[in-house]
């Protein structure tokens, strides 16, 4: 049982809109930042979304972050067909004092 | 660039010890924090310990508190997952990964491809 809560699977066409929704409590997501990761199938998780809404140099646009409370959301615009990962949510748990990951959220693309 | 690259996987029996190395090159290793995160085959990520760049801050997971011990030596850009008295709800790939800060965070900015470890009799 993750910390964080996210659905199993989202899926969309491609150049659709999708939302993955994550969603915590008062000791993670309530009080500190949320990152986003996307695990393309056999590889290694990359950095998608750091500090609640910020994109690292090299990851496109398309891909956005929200918080509001405790619970954050990843969207990604224009879907296309290299999406299809796996995505995680994290955030720093100050009762565990740790970093907790969400279930991870499996995108496919139709 | 920036590469990070595990070493020391392997099949371990219950109760054993194994220690994971991880070499750094790219960045100026002592400027950052790093982590060790594992994944179960088929299953998600877990944080199981994180290190400050002068090693002044240290934290574990709970389920590997007291059995794991993480280090590094910043002259050797080198970072280290002691584990011991191992089980096999520890069998996972086991990644190294570079943190965006000093000190620890949720921002694992650089991974590795990681390192297997298998835990059966």
């Amino acid at each position: 049982q993750s910390v964080l809560t996210q659905p199993p699977s989202a899926s969309g066409t491609p150049g659709q809109r999708v939302t993955i929704s994550c969603s915590g409590s008062s000791s993670n997501i309530g009080s500190n930042y949320v990152y986003w990761y996307q695990q393309l199938p056999g590889t290694a998780p990359k950095l998608l979304i750091y500090k609640n809404n910020q994109r690292p140099s090299g990851v496109p646009d398309r891909f956005s972050g929200s918080k509001s409370g405790t619970s954050a959301s990843l969207a990604i615009s224009g879907l296309r067909s290299e999406d299809e990962a796996d995505y995680y949510c994290a955030a720093w748990d100050d009762s565990l004092s740790g970093p907790v990951f969400g279930g991870g959220t499996k995108l496919t693309v139709l | 660039e920036v590469q990070v690259v595990e070493s020391g996987g392997g099949l371990v029996q219950p109760g054993r010890s194994l220690r994971l190395s991880c070499a750094a090159s790219g960045f100026t290793f002592d400027d950052y924090a790093m982590h060790w995160v594992r994944q179960a085959p088929g299953k998600g990520l877990e944080w199981v310990s994180g290190i400050s760049w002068n090693s002044g801050s240290i934290g574990y997971a709970d389920s590997v508190k007291g059995r794991f011990t993480i280090s590094r030596d910043n002259a050797k850009n080198s970072l280290y997952l002691q584990m011991n008295s191992l089980r096999a709800e520890d069998t996972a790939l086991y990644y190294c990964t570079k943190d965006l800060y000093t000190s620890p965070s949720v921002g694992f900015d650089y991974w590795g491809q990681g390192t297997l470890v298998t835990v059966s009799s």
